[in-house]
């Protein structure tokens, strides 16, 4: 099956710092890739969906200047936190889908990010 | 997306009780896909039903999609602790990458 690989799993960093999650495709390739951060005990929401070669689609409410998003390329998306503040501390997960052979999106295993 | 409510937000079972959760829609939906998220982990792709009043099983699962497609629910018979989990369902709306957006889910606890 489809395989999302998403780096780092857990990383914290001090307030004011940016921190960069990569999401890649493993074995296929993905023009769109989705973001999404999860609080504790809540769903998943959706922040914005990358597109290949152009830029990202944010969601209501999801400031673009602080969330920057990437994808560069087919298999490589990633999100950048810049000057992160405690509040941005949140599980986040990207997800992507084998067009034409999956029904369902595969999900990287997600990246805990703690400012502090 | 497509907006749903997902009721209950938290099960409780012993293990061997069945369980069920539902997520109902105000508009009809393309399609409706239902993952799982282990505690600490990322959600999984279950199922996807398409059809109205469509059924479909996994083992102790069994997946249905309302006739006028505006519902569905996932029940599990006879659950066991490796059910444990928050079960969502995302409703899609057609396309090839549609966006996919969550319910809020239904956690599913089992006590052994």
């Amino acid at each position: 099956g489809a395989v999302v690989s998403q780096h780092p799993s857990r990383v914290i960093c001090k307030s004011g710092t940016s921190v960069k999650i990569e999401c890649r495709s493993l074995d296929f390739q993905a023009t769109t890739m989705f973001w999404y951060r999860q609080f504790p005990k809540q769903s998943l929401m959706l922040m914005a969906t990358s597109n290949e070669g152009s830029k990202a689609t944010y969601e209501q409410g999801v400031e673009k200047d602080k969330f920057l998003i990437n994808h560069a390329s087919l298999t490589l998306s990633t999100l950048t936190v810049t000057s992160a503040h405690p509040e941005d501390s949140s599980f986040y997960i990207c997800s992507a889908r084998r067009q034409l052979l999956d029904y369902g999106y595969t999900f990287g295993s997600g990246t805990r990010l703690t400012v502090v | 997306g497509q907006q749903v409510m997902q009721i209950p937000q938290y099960q409780h079972v012993q293990e061997g009780e069945d369980f069920t959760t539902y997520c109902n829609s105000s508009t009809t939906l393309s399609n409706i896909q239902w993952y799982k998220q282990r505690p600490g982990g990322h959600p999984v792709f279950l199922i996807q039903l398409v059809k109205s009043g469509e059924v479909k099983k996994q083992k102790r699962l069994t997946f249905q999609f309302g006739e006028a497609k505006k519902n569905s629910s996932l029940h599990i018979t006879a659950t066991q602790t490796t059910d444990v989990g928050t079960y969502f369902c995302a409703p899609g709306s057609g396309g090839s990458n549609y966006k996919l957006t969550f319910g809020k889910g239904t956690l599913l606890t089992v006590n052994p």
